[in-house]
C-alpha cells in the first residue's frame, strides 16, 4: 500500500525559531492533509491541500502541495510553547472516499 | 455540536475479554472510521465505513469488527483481546465531497490488555 515518509521524526526548537517539517511518498496523492495532536487528545486539522503546487496558510502555519504530488511540507514561523505536539501529514491517493494514509509525526518540543 | 464522540476514555482489559469501543457523530457525516496509534507508528486504518450498512477493512483489520448501523454510530467490537491490542483508538467521521473528505477525530480510548 502507499507510505508516507515524514521527517523528521523530532525537533527541539527554540521559541521564536521557524520550523520546517515534510512528507515523501513514491505514489501520487490527490490530496495532502496536516494535523496537529496535542497531549491526550485527538489529531485536529490545520491544512488541506488539494492541487498540485498550492500554498495555504493558516495564521503563522504554511504548508505546499508539491508540484510531483508525492511531497508536502508544512512551515511554523517564529514558533510558541503551545506548538508543542505531533504534527501529522496525511494523504489520499484516489476520490473523497478513500482512506488516508498518514505519516508516522513529526514530536515538536519547543523550548522557551 | 459535540462532534465525534468516544466512549469509554480508558479501558483495561484482561487477555480473551471482548469489548465494544463506542463512536457517536451528531454532523450526519456518511464516512466513519477507526485507526489506533502506537509509539512511532502513526495512526494505522483498521476500519472504515461509506455509509450505513457498509464498512471495509483497512490496514490493521485482524482481531477487531465494526458494523455500521446507523449513520451516527460506529462500534468497534474487540471480541477476545490480547496484549498486542494495547493502543490508543481514535474514531473519526467526515462528509465526503470529491476529494475534499476532511476527516474529524474523537479524543480517544485508551486501552491496555493485560
Amino acid at each position: 500500500g502507499q507510505q508516507l515518509n515524514q521527517s523528521p521524526q523530532s525537533m527541539f526548537i527554540q521559541e521564536g525559531e521557524d520550523v520546517s517539517m515534510n512528507c515523501t511518498s513514491s505514489s501520487i496523492f490527490n490530496t495532502w492533509l496536516w494535523y496537529k495532536q496535542d497531549p491526550g487528545e485527538g489529531p485536529v486539522l490545520l491544512i488541506a491541500l488539494y492541487k498540485a503546487g498550492e500554498l495555504t496558510s493558516n495564521g503563522r502555519l504554511t504548508a505546499q502541495f508539491g508540484i510531483t504530488r508525492k511531497d508536502s511540507f508544512l512551515n511554523i514561523s517564529a514558533s510558541i510553547p503551545s506548538d508543542v505536539g505531533i504534527y501529522f501529514c496525511a494523504g489520499r491517493v484516489g476520490g473523497g472516499n478513500t482512506p488516508l494514509v498518514f505519516g508516522k509525526g513529526t514530536r515538536l518540543s519547543v523550548i522557551a | 455540536n459535540a462532534g465525534v464522540t468516544q466512549t469509554p476514555k480508558f479501558q483495561v482489559l484482561k487477555t480473551g475479554q471482548s469489548m465494544t469501543l463506542q463512536c457517536a457523530q451528531d454532523m450526519n457525516h456518511e464516512y466513519m472510521s477507526w485507526y489506533r496509534q502506537d509509539p512511532g507508528m502513526g495512526l494505522r486504518l483498521i476500519h472504515y465505513s461509506v455509509g450505513a450498512g457498509i464498512t471495509d477493512q483497512g490496514e490493521v483489520p485482524n482481531g477487531y469488527n465494526v458494523s455500521r448501523s446507523t449513520t451516527e454510530d460506529f462500534p468497534l467490537r474487540l471480541l477476545s483481546a490480547a496484549p498486542s491490542q494495547t493502543s490508543v483508538y481514535f474514531c473519526a467521521s467526515s462528509s465526503p465531497s470529491g476529494a475534499r473528505n476532511i476527516q474529524y477525530f474523537g479524543a480517544g480510548t485508551r486501552l491496555s490488555v493485560l
